[in-house]
């Protein structure tokens, strides 16, 4: 298993310009997240997504979209970057209640001018 | 989630057992206590968790004290490749939507 991938894993914003980030897992895991963490920073939590067609709202979801069409897939969209948005960014998946490992991808570096 | 506090950096000699606490003094009886850590800039990896009885596994052990009030992770035999951002997190185990609540963690230094 390639476990969870990010692309890219790194990338240069101009202000206003939109962008999507890709994760992907092949553990067949209904649970999905995304996570941005910014420097001497915990983790935060952006949206979330319990099974394919089934999204939520986490600590930050202002200026972020997100869709789940399947359960593989967990696109996260920024739709006008703004500085403030430059930061990591971490997807994540894990299984519905039947094991608590959550499963971290390598991340993805944005900087936005 | 009940809140964590633990201590924003320690050190330790190679070899040695790496001794990281946590304190979650609102802790609710039906929470768990995780453990994962964060090397250099790498996704967090998960190490262990428990309720209210010690834990082992490959990795680390989990020392939960008799009220549930703190708890320490400890590394037996520390290794430089140890040296990461360790948080201490604490939700209801497989509460369906419940999200992990990642704070600042320790940062340790794995000392040659």
């Amino acid at each position: 298993n390639a476990g969870v991938t990010q692309t890219p894993k790194f990338q240069v914003l101009k202000t206003g310009q939109s962008m999507t980030l890709q994760c992907a897992q092949d553990m067949n895991h209904e649970y999905m997240s995304w996570y941005r963490q910014d420097p001497g920073m915990g983790l935060r939590l952006i949206h979330y997504s319990v099974g394919a067609g089934i999204t939520d709202q986490g600590e930050v979801p202002n200026g972020y979209n997100v869709s789940r069409s399947t359960t593989e897939d967990f696109p996260l969209r920024l739709l006008s970057a703004a500085p403030s948005q430059t930061s990591v960014y971490f997807c994540a998946s894990r299984r519905r209640g039947y094991t608590d490992t959550q499963y971290f991808g390598p991340g993805t570096r944005l900087t936005v001018l | 989630d009940a809140k964590t506090t633990q201590p924003p950096s320690m050190d330790c000699a190679e070899g040695r057992a790496a001794n990281l606490p946590c304190n979650h003094s609102t802790i609710s009886g039906n929470e768990y206590v995780y453990w994962y850590r964060q090397i250099h800039s790498q996704g967090p990896q998960y190490i262990i968790h428990g309720l209210k009885n010690n834990e082992t596994n490959e990795m680390a052990s989990l020392i939960i004290t008799e009220d549930r009030k703190s708890s320490t992770l400890i590394l037996p035999h520390a290794t430089l490749r140890d040296t990461a951002v360790y948080y201490c997190i604490v939700r209801v185990r497989d509460n369906y939507g419940q999200n992990f609540v990642f704070g600042p963690g320790t940062r340790l230094s794995v000392l040659p």
